[in-house]
């Protein structure tokens, strides 16, 4: 069955410095897309990057970038220059060829202190 | 540009009562409709899901349940509510399988 594990309940991070939040996945299909989302403290779900499985670049959204290792099944989410606002919830989800929802992880809480 | 409405943002309902949350979607047509539950810190957990008018999957048993009766409306009933169904209830649509789903802005649900 598919899975994401986020092994990260919450991180700390000063203000301006770049943060990496992990998240592996498990799955037997070889057609899958990765994506993170980011909860802040109001509740909505906010969609930040997308990484299909036979992408050949990692990608790249403004600050955010996803860094895709397949062979060890990780997608990373990589902050640059975090800002205040960052702090937030993130969740790290999964599709994957003929489904049609997504399975989340458990998320992160990271904190960025001024 | 795509805009998805969820309401109401809070409900404070006793147990027993009924249910009924909508969410409708604008600027897209024949969308992806989901209804997550997110139990506090924790991540959500897909409820229903619909991918045309009248046609609903159920993920959960549960003693809830979901209809679309126009192609952007999402509604989730319960006829009698229990404690245990007491969380944060996200509404999202994508434009297909595999696509990003985006997020309305939940409903915080209390059952006492």
């Amino acid at each position: 069955a598919q899975k994401i594990t986020q092994t990260q309940p919450g991180m700390f991070v000063q203000e301006k410095e770049a943060v990496t939040l992990d998240c592996t996945y498990d799955t037997s299909d070889p057609s899958y897309g990765l994506f993170w989302y980011k909860q802040p403290s109001s509740g909505e779900m906010i969609f930040l990057i997308y990484q299909g499985s036979y992408d050949q670049q990692n990608a790249t959204e403004g600050r955010y970038s996803l860094n895709f290792q397949k062979a060890r099944k990780s997608a990373n989410l990589v902050i640059s220059a975090s800002q205040l606002g960052d702090s937030a919830m993130y969740f790290c989800a999964m599709t994957w060829a003929g489904a049609q929802k997504l399975v989340f992880g458990q998320g992160t809480r990271l904190t960025i202190n001024p | 540009s795509q805009t998805i409405h969820q309401w109401p943002a809070t409900l404070v309902q006793p147990v027993g009562s009924p249910l009924s949350l909508e969410c409708t979607v604008e600027g897209t047509s024949n969308p992806n409709l989901y209804w997550y539950r997110q139990a506090a810190g924790r991540g959500l957990q897909l409820l229903f899901y619909s991918v045309g008018i009248g046609q609903i999957s159920s993920e959960v048993p549960q003693n809830l349940s979901a209809s679309r009766p126009q192609d952007r409306q999402f509604i989730l009933s319960s006829k009698k509510l229990l404690l245990s169904d007491s969380g944060f209830y996200l509404c999202a649509w994508s434009r297909g399988r595999g696509q990003p789903q985006h997020f309305g802005d939940g409903t915080r649900l209390s059952i006492l």
